[in-house]
């Protein structure tokens, strides 16, 4: 299995400041033949399901705010969110699906200092 | 607007088989795309279950694969998860979420259900 490790595992962050957060996988999730990265990021506030919010690493989904971006290597991934909002306070997981089993990282929790 | 809506028993004795539905609208399963199952246990992360294509092919997470069961009856438009000999370990947030082909990112997800299993 390829194993999907976040780091930091919580992050407090001020209002209107940069969060980022880390997603390094066992292995590289870069297919060659097209060049994409099999990566996925989710937003998951309380009570609710996972969000989608990058796809093909840096990939934003439709209506995903421009705050939010990724980018990364084949096996080192970054989650940028620009300008932190109190809306954004969640819970985020990075998703490999370059192979099954698909597997997540374990996630990191942002918060507001 | 796709929405999938889980549904079965909050709660399952030990050693006894866990069933879930996944109910889709606004798609018709039987077009296209790959159905999944994705748990979470109480306060911890993501794992993927399994997923099944409208065709009935199955691909399943193989640290569950000797117990689990995904069927789909597009008639009914709807999918199901059997998980059978649960322990308290399988307590947790059962999803199910859409993805069009196998490796794939999810896309639209249902609420969840809790599913625990006590005595």
């Amino acid at each position: 299995d390829i194993v999907m490790t976040q780091s930091p595992d919580s992050l407090a962050v001020s209002l209107g400041e940069r969060a980022t957060i880390n997603c390094k996988s066992s292995q590289s999730v870069l297919y060659s033949s097209n060049n994409k990265k099999y990566l996925a990021w989710y937003q998951q506030k309380p009570g609710q399901p996972p969000k989608l919010l990058i796809y093909w690493a840096s990939t934003r989904e439709s209506g995903v705010p421009d705050r939010f971006s990724g980018s990364g290597s084949g096996t080192d991934f970054t989650l940028t969110i620009s300008s932190l909002q109190a809306e954004d306070v969640a819970v985020y997981y990075c998703q490999q699906y370059y192979t099954t089993p698909h597997t997540f990282g374990q996630g990191t929790k942002l918060e507001i200092k | 607007q796709v929405q999938l809506q889980e549904s079965g028993p909050g709660l399952v004795e030990p050693s006894e088989t866990l069933s879930l539905t996944c109910a889709v609208s606004g798609y018709s399963i039987s077009s296209d795309y790959y159905w999944g199952w994705i748990r979470q246990p109480p306060g911890k992360g993501l794992e993927w279950i399994g997923s099944i294509y409208h065709s009935g092919s199955t691909y399943y997470n193989p640290s569950l694969k000797s117990r689990v069961t995904i069927s789909v009856d597009t008639s009914k438009n709807q999918f199901s998860l059997k998980l059978s000999s649960v322990t308290a370990a399988d307590t947790a947030l059962y999803y199910c979420a859409r993805h069009l082909v196998l490796n794939y990112y999810f896309d639209y997800w249902g609420q969840g259900t809790l599913v625990t299993v006590s005595s």
